[in-house]
């Protein structure tokens, strides 16, 4: 089994719709991440968690919001979708580390479509 | 503005054919460089830390190098299964002390190996 698992792995859904994609992990990380990715523009961060108490919002976080539910399970959801979300969505995981190491432990990816 | 250019944006070669990709970063005092090595409909996998100029690092055909203003990583006699897009982040010292949520991610160079 992954150590990162995202549910769906590809959504269509229409306008206006509200989609909540999941993630959970069984690395044991405190922190968790959601990122964006588009053809030609990389990967983007959305929004990341040290805690469950601890939400931070990233580089694109409008239009989303997130959840954290335990440790383990980090949701993304999107209130009313619209066609420019539609992308690659992944969950990430990572341990503290200083220096930092970089290392990103990623789910999958969900696929969504919005019509 | 940290910013991180990768090119060739695409690359094929053959069997056996070595060559190198760049990742050129502007950053205000870099704090690490990382590489991630990304298969089709999966999330990225992480490959490599380089923390100063001059710092290699090696990983069966790859080797990454990095200097004050880029990395290279090469690859040496490639085989088909290298085919992937390389994906390049940086994190500025200037962000602070922080985590991966620092990262600033290029748009990736997608190699062919054929065979």
């Amino acid at each position: 089994d992954a150590d990162v698992t995202q549910t769906p792995r590809n959504r269509i859904t229409k306008t206006g719709k509200r989609i909540m994609l999941e993630c959970s992990q069984t690395k044991g990380h405190d922190r968790m991440y959601w990122y964006r990715q588009d053809p030609g523009l990389g990967l983007r961060l959305i929004y990341y968690s040290f805690d469950v108490k601890d939400i931070n919002k990233g580089e694109i976080s409008d239009g989303y919001s997130v959840s954290r539910q335990a440790q383990a399970k980090f949701s993304l959801s999107l209130e009313s979708a619209i066609p420019n979300q539609t992308a690659l969505y992944f969950c990430a995981t990572s341990r503290l580390a200083d220096p930092n190491t970089g290392e990103l432990f990623f789910g999958e990816g969900s696929r969504l479509t919005v019509l | 503005e940290d910013q991180v250019t990768q090119s060739p944006e695409a690359l094929r070669l053959q069997e056996g054919e070595s060559s190198s990709l760049n990742c050129s970063y502007t950053v205000s005092g870099l704090r690490g460089l990382f590489w991630y090595r990304q298969d089709p409909g999966k999330g990225p996998e992480f490959l490599f830390t380089l923390y100063s100029a001059g710092e290699e690092k090696e990983k069966e055909r790859l080797k990454a190098t990095l200097t004050k203003k880029e990395s290279f990583l090469h690859i040496t006699a490639p085989k088909p299964e290298d085919s992937a897009t390389y994906l390049c982040a940086v994190q500025a010292y200037l962000s602070g002390w922080g985590g991966s949520e620092k990262l600033v991610f290029g748009k990736g160079t997608k190699l062919t190996v054929n065979p």
